[in-house]
């Protein structure tokens, strides 16, 4: 178990250029998020899966922006003609959903900027 | 709609004293509450969390909080701080239905003084 893991760890871009991402999940857990960061602030929710289905969506995440988790197990978020304000941490997380809460752990996170 | 408030958004400590950061929560429920430390360029780390069950819960790298439902609040705390706890600090709240989904702080960077 090597943790969640997320690919690329920085991306520089241009504005109005199509990015994705990928996370790992931990290989056991059915539970994937997505998270933006911005300097100085806390994450802030984007979207989740449980297994294939894309449970909940944030309004914070515009028409731009595409979230998949295919099979189940990795996921990809992907974004569309990019804008400067788009430029923040991207952070992904999973877990096992349980009767109860259960914690969520994060992977190192994209760190994405737009030139 | 939930919400955490972390204060202090900076504090300056000197090695080997005391750390209490402080936050505060909104929520209509018993909440499952999170501390996570982000070290600069760097995923989070789950520090501690409160469940259900002893108010007093201890963690990671000797960390410790205390859950207080009067009060709602849920302060961390170290008793003797080491240069290497430097990082940003944030408190989450779980989200109501089970989601798992989290609420975060603004946060906290700590900085320690030699």
């Amino acid at each position: 178990d090597t943790g969640v893991s997320q690919d690329p760890r920085h991306k520089i871009t241009k504005r109005g250029q199509n990015v994705t991402f990928r996370c790992d999940p931990i290989s056991e857990h059915n539970r994937l998020y997505w998270y933006r960061q911005t300097l100085g602030q806390g994450p802030e929710f984007l979207t989740y899966f449980q297994n294939e289905a894309q449970l909940e969506k944030s309004r914070l995440l515009s028409d731009r922006f595409s979230a998949e988790r295919p099979k189940g197990s990795f996921s990809t978020l992907e974004i569309q003609r990019t804008e400067q304000g788009d430029s923040a941490m991207y952070l992904c997380a999973s877990s096992i959903s349980t009767k109860g809460s259960t914690e969520a752990f994060f992977g190192q996170g994209t760190r994405l900027t737009v030139v | 709609a939930q919400s955490v408030t972390q204060p202090d958004i900076h504090i300056t400590v000197s090695e080997g004293a005391s750390l209490e950061l402080r936050c505060n929560y909104s929520y209509g429920a018993t909440p499952y509450l999170f501390w996570y430390v982000q070290s600069p360029g760097q995923g989070l780390q789950l520090l501690l969390k409160y469940f259900s069950g002893d108010t007093l819960v201890q963690g990671i790298k000797g960390f410790e909080a205390e859950f207080k439902r009067s009060q709602s609040s849920f302060n961390l705390r170290k008793p003797s701080v080491h240069w290497s706890d430097a990082a940003e600090y944030f408190c989450a709240v779980g989200h109501s239905g089970n989601t798992g989904k989290l609420i975060f702080g603004q946060g906290t960077t700590l900085q320690v003084k030699p």
